[in-house]
């Protein structure tokens, strides 16, 4: 079966950092661009970065650029959010995304949750 | 940045109705737009990719119109699990951006 599955969301203080993974099986994972997608509680969708297969190229949202990095260990299938200097407005179940060829996003994982509050 | 305007914001329809949901770009995306499903508490399904071309195991009564900037999410006969909320997503610039989302809702 194609999987994701994210782990490291939790309670964090403003200014603070936490590091998020996604855990990938099932599939090609050092072939696949992969993404993190966030939405905030009662809200829609954000995209908030992107990853190359081969990990040498990365996108980012706005409003993460500086303050979040993505990265990928294709030996152990794992993605990897590092999120610092946290914001409230950060609050948000983070999504990880296989992104097929065309970048369409085709398996999802189940979400961990991030809360940024003092 | 991509900004995709989704219209109407709810949409109230009852089951075996026909759903009609609108995505606007304000630059073109030539035909490079997608369209996810999600339910409450569960993760978004994709649904469309290059504006009309199904994900595999999408039901036939879901379809996918447009390009350049107006796009079309049809759903010609609505069945119970496809009251949801609806998203947008392009694939054109960086970085990719969603629509706000459509809920369709049981009237």
């Amino acid at each position: 079966d194609v999987q994701l599955l994210e782990s490291g969301g939790g309670l964090a203080q403003p200014g603070g950092s936490l590091t998020l993974s996604c855990a990938a099986s099932g599939f090609s994972f050092d072939t696949s661009a992969m993404h993190w997608v966030r939405q905030a509680p009662g809200k829609g969708l954000e995209w908030v970065s992107a990853i190359s297969g081969g990990g040498d190229r990365a996108n980012y949202a706005d409003s993460v650029k500086g303050r979040f990095t993505i990265s990928r260990d294709n030996f152990k299938s794992t993605l990897y959010l590092q999120l610092n200097s946290l914001r409230a407005e950060d609050t948000a179940v983070y999504y990880c995304a296989k992104a097929m060829v065309i970048d369409a996003f085709d398996v999802w994982g189940q979400g961990t949750m991030v809360t940024v509050s003092s | 940045e991509i900004v995709l305007t989704q219209s109407p914001a709810t949409l109230s329809l009852s089951p075996g109705e026909r759903a009609t949901l609108s995505c606007r770009a304000s630059q073109s995306v030539t035909r490079y737009l997608a369209w996810y499903q999600q339910t409450p508490g569960q993760a978004p399904r994709l649904l469309i990719y290059d504006a009309y071309v199904r994900a595999t195991g999408i039901p036939a009564r879901f379809s996918g119109s447009g390009s350049g900037t107006d796009f079309t999410l049809t759903i010609s006969s609505l069945e119970p699990e496809d009251f949801a909320t609806y998203y947008c997503q392009q694939r054109s610039n960086w970085p990719r951006t969603f629509g706000q989302g459509t809920k369709v809702e049981v009237k």
